[in-house]
């Protein structure tokens, strides 16, 4: 079975540029996390969904974030504008809304410079 | 301070076992989790523990769980090379689905 599948897998850009990436959950799964990696801050939750709808987006930085799911299949976090602040590996999460397990894909690593 | 506290660093003969601590400050945990990452990789699920249960075994891990001291810990056996990873203790509180993860033990497996 495919885990889940986020993409790019490495981004460098420059500051100042939109960034989107993307991830396609578990088939089947029903919520879904965008999860952000830092040396200071370790994994946050940025925001997650069931059944595409935002459930809880209090993690989300700031305005320059936005986050949508337009359908069960797939989900992108898109920076605009991009600061260097925003280097980060960031992961998209699937699970069963009922389930007790949550599965990582293996992450999207970001270069602002 | 932090909702879910690891020590940064554990090293370990290859051979030996691991124990690696986490302590968390919730008492409305239901699960508890650990997750190993290796370098560049994401995050793998090795195991979770209901919060009614005080012990876990899978093959060469044992989870043990204390709720009335809100202290978890993954028991490694045989800890070999290929166990080298930072391992992520996190928990799921009540009805919430996502999770809070601690900072990471990164263990180091010398020969």
């Amino acid at each position: 079975d495919a885990g889940v599948i986020q993409s790019p897998r490495h981004e460098v850009t420059e500051m100042g540029q939109e960034v989107t990436l993307r991830c396609k959950p578990i088939s089947g799964h029903n919520s879904l996390f965008w999860y952000r990696q830092t040396m200071m801050r370790g994994l946050e939750l940025l925001i997650y969904f069931n059944n595409n709808v935002p459930i809880d987006d209090s993690g989300m930085p700031e305005d320059r974030f936005s986050a949508k799911m337009p359908n069960a299949s797939f989900s992108t976090l898109k920076i605009q504008p991009s600061e260097p602040r925003d280097s980060a590996v960031y992961f998209c999460a699937s699970s069963l809304h009922s389930g007790n397990t949550i599965y990582f894909g293996e992450g999207s690593w970001l270069t602002v410079v | 301070g932090e909702d879910v506290e690891q020590s940064l660093f554990l090293s370990v003969r290859e051979g030996d076992s691991s124990v690696i601590n986490c302590t968390y400050t919730d008492s409305s945990s239901t699960y508890l989790y650990w997750y190993k990452q290796e370098p560049g990789a994401g995050l793998q699920l090795l195991t979770y523990i209901f919060s009614n249960m005080d012990m876990k075994q899978d093959q060469r891990l044992t989870v043990l769980l204390n709720k009335k001291d809100k202290h978890l810990s993954l028991r490694i056996a045989d800890t070999q090379t290929g166990d080298s990873a930072i391992y992520f203790c996190a928990e799921r509180r009540g009805s919430a689905r996502q999770l809070t993860f601690g900072s990471g033990t990164q263990l180091t497996v010398l020969p």
